[in-house]
């Protein structure tokens, strides 16, 4: 079975700054890649996905991640980061024949004017 | 374009009673689910479905219930409230790509107090 870890609880970045929030599967297969962001009351939101073809993947908001199999790794990224970027953020992998994506514990994102 | 939609928003409960969380989807997805978030634990999977008619177990599917008449709905019944069901309770749907894992789209949860 898949499973995702996301390392960081908390990020804490000043407006303006560069973002990389990171995210490691462990799954035999190429998996199906998901980031998901959560703003604060709401649902979740599709960021971007990777199914398969170019292992960089550009989002919503500005966002790109991307898929490095030898590192087991499908890490989000921003150039410059904005104070409605504050949110909770969700990595999830998918495998080929299963319905079922597997998730994250998430990383909260706080933003400092 | 309403996408999920998830009634009630907010519900306070008393332990023992019962209630449902109803979730209707207008996107003719086949698959749909129910997680709750609670702090630190991120999503879990209490039930879900592949279509009208099926339904399973996820992760945590003990003192839920649901059922799965119509492609647009899927209620989560709980069927005695325990102070340990208060969460939010997110309902999401999918269309199912050749039999494997799609992109989810979410409600904007339910927010469930038991006292």
């Amino acid at each position: 079975a898949q499973s995702v870890t996301q390392p960081d609880i908390h990020i804490t970045v000043s407006e303006g700054a560069s973002l990389e929030l990171r995210c490691n599967y462990s799954y035999g297969a190429t998996p199906y890649l998901f980031w998901y962001v959560q703003s604060p009351g709401q649902g979740l939101q599709l960021l971007l996905k990777y199914f398969s073809g170019d292992t960089l993947v550009q989002g919503i908001k500005g966002f790109e991640a991307e898929f490095k199999r030898s590192q087991s790794s499908f890490n989000l990224r921003k150039p410059s980061v904005h104070w409605s970027d504050a949110a909770e953020y969700f990595c999830a992998v998918g495998e080929r024949g299963s319905y079922i994506p597997t998730f994250g514990r998430g990383t909260s994102l706080i933003v400092h004017p | 374009n309403a996408g999920v939609t998830q009634t009630p928003k907010f519900q306070v409960l008393k332990t023992g009673q019962s209630m449902t969380l109803q979730c209707a989807q207008d996107m003719n997805h086949e698959y749909m689910s129910w997680y709750r978030q609670d702090p630190g634990m991120g999503l879990r999977l209490i039930h879900y479905s592949v279509g009208a008619g099926i339904t399973d177990q996820g992760e945590v599917p003990n003192g839920y219930n649901v059922s799965r008449s119509t492609t647009e709905d899927f209620p989560l019944r709980l069927l005695s409230a325990a102070p340990s069901q208060t969460s939010v309770y997110f309902c999401a749907s999918s269309p199912l790509l050749a039999g494997t894992t799609g992109e989810l789209f979410f409600g904007e949860g339910s927010r469930l107090t038991v006292l």
